[in-house]
């Protein structure tokens, strides 16, 4: 059973901020949201994670709403190497093992 | 900055015979996994391993596949005896801990069965 949802496509300009949402309704108590990338032919590569806290790094942040319920994924100067598909993945701090949806297929266009 | 690194990057095999694909994992880490990804479909889990042995596994992971850490670097997955729908690409990953610790791909040994 799919735990988020995620929008199938977007676009993006270069240069712009990429929004990716991602609902996760059901989430609780102890599962952390989690964000990988998959550029085409290659290996899933991690970008972030959180439990409840906004979190940055130096590739993206992560906005949890307060409930938890849904979250978003900024990548604030998007570039043409951003263009991938997205996956939000939850996960309990036990778990081992990440259940990859479809995600979003993020495209940016110059 | 460390990387998993798989061999080999394309596989080409017949049906029925054994396949083993490799994978270097990043050196400190202590749980390995392999997935798998079915051209144009999702990535799927197989297996988890940690202190020599498997921790979980998907029910894709049946008695024809195998994992082994044969020595302290390689990470195997064998394959006995290939079917057609065994073609994938097959990605390694590695991580830290278990839990909440990111998980480190490969970019993957391409498999195709014929």
């Amino acid at each position: 059973d799919a735990k988020t949802t995620q929008p199938t496509s977007m676009d993006c300009a270069e240069g712009r901020a990429a929004n990716l949402p991602c609902n996760h309704s059901t989430i609780s108590g102890n599962e952390y949201v989690y964000w990988y990338r998959q550029i085409h032919s290659q290996g899933p590569q991690y970008i972030i994670h959180g439990l409840k806290n906004n979190e940055t790094n130096e590739m993206a942040s992560l906005i949890i709403t307060e409930d938890r319920k849904s979250s978003t994924l900024i990548l604030p100067h998007a570039t043409l190497r951003d263009t991938a598909v997205y996956y939000c993945i939850v996960m309990d701090n036990a778990g081992n093992m990440l259940t990859f949806g479809g995600g979003t297929r993020l495209m940016v266009k110059p | 900055e460390p990387e998993v690194t798989q061999t080999p990057s394309h596989q080409v095999t017949q049906m029925g015979q054994e396949v083993i694909l490799r994978c270097v994992p990043i050196s400190n880490h202590l749980y390995f996994y392999w997935y798998r990804q079915i051209l144009g479909q999702k990535v799927e889990f197989l297996v988890s391993f940690y202190n020599n042995e498997i921790s979980e596994k998907s029910e894709i992971f049946d008695d024809q596949f195998s994992v082994e850490r044969p020595d302290g670097s390689n990470f195997t997955l064998k394959i006995r005896s290939t079917k057609l729908e065994d073609s994938a690409m097959y990605f390694c990953a590695s991580s830290e801990g278990g839990g909440r610790s990111p998980l480190h791909f490969g970019n993957g040994t391409r498999l195709t069965v014929t």
